[in-house]
């Protein structure tokens, strides 16, 4: 089983659409994320949510909006897909920050989108 | 903010050769990880350093943490293609968010057979 699983794996869409992506951890953990990748393999946080708490928004633009319905699951919505958009899109997970090794992080394998 | 520099951005190497990429902190890390992101993959854990000086081996791999906790390394040994990938440290500030791990922009690392 997959520890950290996100939907769908490519996306491609055309600029302007509204798409969304999925992540679920069965890792028990209490901490979520959203990291992007750009081309030049750039890792940057965008969002974290601990407990379905938001506590990381990284200067994201408002047309990304992050929802957790629960611990377990933290799905990422894009509205007006630009451009600038177009990049490989990571879920992580950690188990408890701060603690020990507690804040390794697992990635999902990522989702691919190609804004056109 | 923190900024978490990595070098080099590319090393091509012979099957064989030994592979070195560093990582230098702006301020004092509280910890640091190595990733490693296979080519159309995703980043895997390797290991986290927490002491200064620190040293940890896994196999041909040797991780260090500096002294002042500034700066790391990750030396592979007799490189395989098995080796090829990027690799990335990622370092979280002491006192800072402990949600937030900043990631270096990584060393792409290819292996010539």
């Amino acid at each position: 089983d997959t520890a950290v699983s996100q939907t769908p794996k490519y996306l491609v869409t055309q600029m302007g659409n509204d798409k969304s992506i999925k992540c679920e951890q069965n890792l028990g953990h209490d901490t979520m994320y959203w990291y992007k990748q750009d081309s030049k393999k750039f890792l940057k946080i965008m969002f974290s949510y601990n407990n379905k708490e938001l506590i990381i928004n990284e200067t994201v633009p408002n047309r990304f909006s992050p929802k957790s319905p629960d611990k377990a699951h933290l799905n990422l919505h894009i509205n007006s897909l630009e451009l600038g958009d177009s990049a490989v899109y990571f879920c992580a997970s950690s188990q408890n920050p701060g603690q020990g090794t507690g804040n390794t992080i697992y990635f999902g394998e990522g989702s691919w989108l190609t804004v056109v | 903010g923190q900024q978490v520099m990595q070098i080099p951005q590319y090393q091509h190497v012979q099957e064989g050769e030994d592979f070195t990429t560093y990582c230098n902190s702006s301020t004092t890390l509280s910890n640091i990880q190595w990733y490693k992101q296979r080519p159309g993959g995703h980043p895997v854990f390797l290991i986290q350093l927490v002491k200064s000086g620190e040293v940890k081996k896994q196999k041909r791999l040797t991780f260090q943490f500096g002294e002042a906790k500034k700066n790391s390394s990750l030396h592979i040994t007799a490189t395989q293609t098995t080796d090829v990938g990027t690799y990335f440290c990622a370092g979280k500030v002491g006192g800072g968010s402990n949600y937030k791990l900043t990631f270096g922009k990584g060393t792409l690392l290819t292996v010539n057979p």
